[in-house]
């Protein structure tokens, strides 16, 4: 069965500064890929997703992430965070079910 | 609006009480999953239901129940909870199963087990 890692459990970074959270993945095939974000006492909603074409992908509210699959890694970036980014997230790989990794609480100083 | 409820939002209770959450979804969507979320350990698939009267186990199915009778709610029971079920649980719904499917959250549901 696949399983997911997140590197990093808490990044603290100011406004502006650019964002990167790690993402790896362990499964041989065709996966599908997913970044989700919790708001403070908000539910889960997705940012983006990737399951085929171009390996960038472009989310919501100004994120990306680029899957490498010879580093089974799709990581999420940011160039400049705002406050409102916040929140906790979550990479999740669906190859036969869906599996989420433990997390990144991401704090951003205004 | 289009989206995924959940009651109670809040819940404590004591140990070996029976208790339900339910879930429901206005979506039409076939597919619908329950998970928990405990600190470190991200989300943990609990069951899931590709449509009515299909239900399967998901990674962490002990001491739950579910089923799956009508095809917009899906409510999730623990028969006798103990306190390791304390837990933010949050039911999901996607318009069928495949893989890439997004999958729409309800707002969660907090459980404390005493």
């Amino acid at each position: 069965a696949q399983s997911v890692s997140q590197h990093n459990h808490h990044v603290i970074l100011s406004e502006a500064a650019s964002l990167e959270l790690g993402c790896n993945y362990s499964y041989g095939g065709t996966v599908n890929l997913f970044w989700y974000v919790q708001y403070p006492g908000q539910h889960l909603q997705l940012l983006l997703k990737y399951f085929s074409g171009d390996p960038l992908v472009k989310g919501i509210k100004g994120f990306e992430a680029e899957f490498i699959k010879s580093k089974f890694s799709f990581n999420l970036r940011k160039p400049s965070v705002q406050w409102s980014d916040t929140a906790e997230y979550f990479c999740a790989v669906n190859a036969n079910d869906m599996r989420f990794g433990a997390g990144t609480r991401l704090t951003v100083k205004p | 609006e289009a989206q995924v409820t959940q009651n109670p939002r809040y819940l404590i209770t004591v140990t070996g009480k029976k208790l339900t959450v339910t879930c429901s979804q206005n979506m039409n969507h076939e597919y619908m999953s329950w998970y928990r979320q405990d600190p470190g350990l991200g989300l943990r698939q609990i069951y899931y239901s590709m449509n009515v009267e299909v239900t399967d186990k998901g990674d962490v199915p002990e001491g739950y129940k579910v089923s799956r009778k009508e095809k917009r709610n899906f409510p999730l029971i623990l028969e006798s909870p103990s306190p390791n079920q304390t837990s933010l649980y949050f039911c999901a719904s996607s318009l069928g199963g495949a893989v890439q499917e997004t999958q729409y959250f309800g707002p969660g549901t907090r459980l404390l087990v005493l």
